[in-house]
């Protein structure tokens, strides 16, 4: 099936400052990728769908100027935590559809300090 | 709104037992796709089994099967000769025309030797 990679799988860093996590898919182009968070022994929540050349659209509630979202490839999108908080620490998760199936990424725990 | 419900927050059973876990949605849209994830302790989201909405006929996947009632928007899990390796969270899921996808709250399934 197809490959979607999450780069880091963790990171720790300091409150106030931004954090990028990447996430790609390495056999297959995407025009649409979504980012989930997930908070500790909970569910996935979708925080944002990331278009491909555009603006992303984010779910209700979630803080677009926190949250930046960039899709500047077929098989690349980023998301930055902008002015980290401990709150913001986290397990994020990014999918893509190929097909029928999504495919998700291994993950990113951010820990903010 | 679309929603999913699972009522199971946490399950065991016996190792080779056969297990069912439950599942209900809520969408007004007629065509559709629905999941079963896996994340084990690795946090890696594994789909289990996929159904087609329009097709009647339940999906099976080797030791995994579903119940998918349409009209009563039912779409439950069934594992048999259940493995210690079964053990993990386990989400429902729906994806919507937009390619969204809406997980439930997850049943914690712990299967014991």
């Amino acid at each position: 099936g197809a490959v979607v990679s999450q780069h880091p799988s963790w990171v720790i860093c300091k409150s106030g400052t931004s954090v990028k996590i990447e996430c790609r898919s390495l056999d297959f182009q995407a025009t649409t990728m979504f980012w989930y968070r997930q908070f500790p022994k909970q569910s996935l929540m979708l925080m944002a769908t990331s278009n491909e050349g555009s603006k992303a659209t984010y779910e209700q509630g979630v803080e677009k100027d926190k949250f930046l979202i960039n899709h500047a490839s077929l098989t690349l999108s980023t998301l930055t935590v902008t002015s980290a908080h401990p709150e913001d620490s986290s397990f994020y998760i990014c999918s893509a559809r190929d097909g029928t199936e999504a495919f998700f990424g291994q993950g990113t725990r951010l820990t903010v300090v | 709104a679309q929603t999913v419900t699972q009522s199971q927050p946490e399950m065991s059973v016996q190792e080779a037992e056969t297990v069912t876990l439950s599942c209900t949605y809520d969408t007004s849209e007629s065509n559709y796709y629905l999941f079963w994830y896996k994340q084990p302790p690795s946090r890696q989201m594994i789909l289990v089994i996929r159904q087609e909405a329009y097709k009647q006929q339940n999906a099976t996947e080797n030791r995994f099967s579903v119940n998918f009632q349409k009209a009563a928007k039912s779409f439950s899990l069934k594992i048999s000769d259940s493995q210690l390796g079964d053990t993990a969270m386990y989400f429902c899921a729906f994806m919507n025309r937009d390619d969204k996808i809406i997980f439930g709250k997850g049943t914690r399934l712990h299967i014991l030797p």
